[in-house]
């Protein structure tokens, strides 16, 4: 089985300028989920989708910060300007089960780390 | 924001010894415990998920204890090696999201 697979694995940009992140979930999965983590602290959720439906971005710097999943499937995050504090790793996790309370594992790629300079 | 908290925030043990580690997080609304095994240039990949109060859980030389009344899970590894080397996630579940502690950093020395 296919795993969560993440482009770019690394990303190097000056602040202000843009950048987006790919995540192909395993196949079936229905939960999507986009997480920051930044050095010393635990992964902060920034979306979940459900299917292709919005759970919860409460977290999401709706200013400048943006995530999509058409279709149901792959899901792409953007950041358009950066900022210095934007510099974290970006983790892609997908879960199966059939509504937003499944309890099951949740099952990571390997991570999109961003600089920002 | 809810608040999930681990301790120590890193530990580095040699190799043969026994360790454990703590997460804390709300008694109300819970629905799992998470704990998960990130190694460096690697994903995370799950250890446990935990769902009933008392649930003991094993795999290997890992196991891990939950008590959901007074918001507790306790992570032991027996007998530490080098390959144990990683920082150990836990996550409190609510109704729908995942909260995640910061981790414990661990390093176990050969």
């Amino acid at each position: 089985e296919a795993g969560v697979a993440q482009s770019p694995r690394y990303k190097i940009i000056e602040k202000r300028q843009s950048v987006a992140f790919w995540c192909n979930p395993i196949s079936g999965h229905a939960t999507l989920y986009w997480y920051q983590q930044i050095l010393g602290q635990g992964p902060k959720l920034l979306i979940q989708f459900q299917n292709n439906g919005v759970v919860d971005d409460s977290q999401l710097p709706k200013d400048r910060f943006s995530a999509e999943r058409l279709k149901g499937v792959d899901s792409t995050l953007k950041i358009q300007p950066a900022k210095l504090e934007d510099s974290a790793v970006y983790l892609c996790a997908s879960r199966s089960g059939r509504t937003a309370s499944s309890t099951g594992e949740l099952f990571f790629g390997e991570g999109s780390r961003l600089t920002v300079l | 924001i809810l608040n999930v908290e681990q301790s120590p925030q890193s530990l580095h043990v040699q190799e043969g010894d026994s360790t454990n580690f703590t997460c804390s997080f709300p008694s109300s609304n819970f629905y799992a415990l998470h704990w998960y095994r990130w190694e460096t240039a690697k994903s995370p990949e799950a250890l446990f998920v935990m769902t009933l109060n008392g649930d003991e859980k094993k795999k290997g030389r890992i196991s891990a204890t939950l008590n959901t009344k007074e918001g507790y899970s306790y992570l032991y590894i027996k007998g530490s090696q080098p390959e144990d080397s990683a920082t150990y996630l836990c996550a409190f579940r609510g109704y729908s999201t995942l909260t995640f502690g910061k981790g414990t950093m661990l390093l176990v020395s050969p």
